[in-house]
């Protein structure tokens, strides 16, 4: 069985530039999350669906921070525009029924 | 404000030694609690995860202790490997109107010497 699956694994850009990320969650998982992840620190959750809706989007920055999650299954975080702070890995997890999150490999940020 | 705090930042252990991970919280609508390992250049992975109403869990090398009277649970690994040299992290979540969200500690970086 497919985990989950990010990309690109890395981008880099220069300040003030967009950029996206593409996540597709285990298959028949409907609970996909976003979450960044500081050098050095743990996961902090960015925003959460439940199929299509976006249940817990309390921690996302949406000055600059944007989400979808288009048909309930692949999901794209975009930023615009990026700051030098928005280095960082974001991760996306998906669960099913259970209270399993499972991680993908993460999608690593350096803006300059 | 951190959620759940975690110690020690980092750890070296000898290979065979026992490594022990803490970590406490405040709320105690909590009732998951899992940790998590994480390798460099990938994403965190269950490792082993326990519930307030059992005081211990145990699956091979790893046990989870849990303390609900003091707010603290802790992470064994026995018989340390090389191969468990990695980051680990303890979280927490509730169910509710937040069901889902894990709160994570800031890290245990392990060193498994050989």
């Amino acid at each position: 069985e497919a985990g989950v699956v990010q990309s690109p694994r890395y981008k880099i850009i220069e300040k003030k530039q967009p950029v996206a990320f593409w996540c597709n969650p285990i298959s028949g998982h409907n609970t996909l999350y976003w979450y960044l992840q500081n050098l050095g620190q743990g996961p902090e959750l960015l925003i959460r669906y439940e199929n299509e809706e976006a249940v817990d989007d309390s921690q996302l920055p949406k000055d600059r921070f944007s989400a979808e999650r288009l048909k309930g299954v692949d999901s794209t975080l975009k930023i615009q525009p990026a700051e030098l702070g928005d280095s960082a890995v974001y991760l996306c997890a998906s669960s099913g029924s259970g209270e399993t999150q499972y991680f993908g490999p993460g999608t690593r940020l350096l803006v300059l | 404000q951190q959620q759940v705090k975690q110690s020690p930042q980092s750890l070296i252990v000898q290979k065979g030694g026992i490594s022990i991970i803490n970590c406490a919280y405040e709320n105690t609508a909590f009732d998951y609690f899992p940790w998590y390992q994480q390798f460099p250049g990938k994403g965190p992975a269950l490792l082993i995860a326990i519930r307030p109403d059992v005081s211990e869990k145990k699956e091979g090398r790893f046990t989870i202790s849990f303390n609900k009277s003091a707010k603290q649970f802790s992470l064994h690994i026995m018989d340390s490997q090389p191969g468990d040299s990695a980051t680990y992290f303890c979280a927490a979540s509730r169910r509710g109107s937040t069901l889902g969200r894990l709160y994570f500690g800031r890290g245990t970086q392990l060193t498994v010497w050989p």
